[in-house]
């Protein structure tokens, strides 16, 4: 199935920083991308809908000044965690569709990324 | 809440006995799929059923869905101590925005 990286896996930072998750389409072309939160034992709360070459659409209650969310070519989109405080660690996930490949729609899920803010 | 609930929330069984997990959901679909998830990983793919089948099959995966009851079911034969894992369902309400349901920890003992 289709590839999807994303980079870093981990990252630890201080408090006021900010932090830049990228998330690659490594062999398909993703016009569209989503990001996700995740708590531990919790499901996966989507934050927003990444859209290349325009605006991302954010879900209600997520902060769009925040979690900025540049998608900026096909393959490659980026949340980045503005000023974070340590409310904001959590684990960030990515997914994206193939919307040209065999496929049914289906999404390809990143690793995900575990941000800890101390 | 946008999320669809699944049960049990905690699934823990012998090796070689099947699991069986459900999810209901709030709106129509267009397709609903399962996906598994790995402690600290990120999401794999399982088996996507749409809304006019009823039942879906992958090895040793079977999938129902019954869309006048809005639920799914994830049934796992002879389990196996890999399949320990978080299981989701995600629904499509064809927006392609997927809403995740709240996930079933599944614990398979050897």
């Amino acid at each position: 199935g289709a590839v999807v990286s994303q980079h870093p896996s981990w990252v630890i930072c201080k408090s006021g920083t900010s932090v830049k998750i990228e998330c690659r389409s490594l062999d398909f072309q993703a016009t569209t991308m989503f990001w996700y939160r995740q708590f531990p034992k919790q499901s996966l709360m989507l934050m927003a809908t990444s859209n290349e070459g325009s605006k991302a659409t954010y879900e209600q209650g997520v902060e769009k000044d925040k979690f900025l969310i540049n998608h900026a070519s096909l393959t490659l989109s980026t949340l980045t965690v503005t000023s974070a405080h340590p409310e904001d660690s959590s684990f960030y996930i990515c997914s994206a569709r193939d919307l040209q490949g065999p496929g049914t729609g289906e999404l390809f899920f990143g690793e995900g990324s575990r941000l800890t803010v101390l | 809440s946008q999320q669809g609930e699944e049960d049990p929330q905690a699934l823990s069984i012998q090796e070689g006995e099947n699991a069986t997990m459900n999810c209901s959901y709030k709106t129509s679909i267009n397709n609903l799929q399962w996906y598994r998830q790995n402690s600290g990983r990120g999401l794999v793919h399982l088996i996507l059923i749409r809304s006019n089948e009823r039942e879906k099959h992958s090895g040793r995966l079977r999938v129902t869905l019954d869309t006048s009851k809005k639920s799914s079911s994830l049934l796992i034969t002879a389990s196996r101590a890999a399949d320990t894992a978080s299981y989701f369902c995600a629904t499509d309400s064809g927006t392609y925005k997927y809403i995740f349901g709240t996930g079933t920890r599944l614990k398979v003992l050897a």
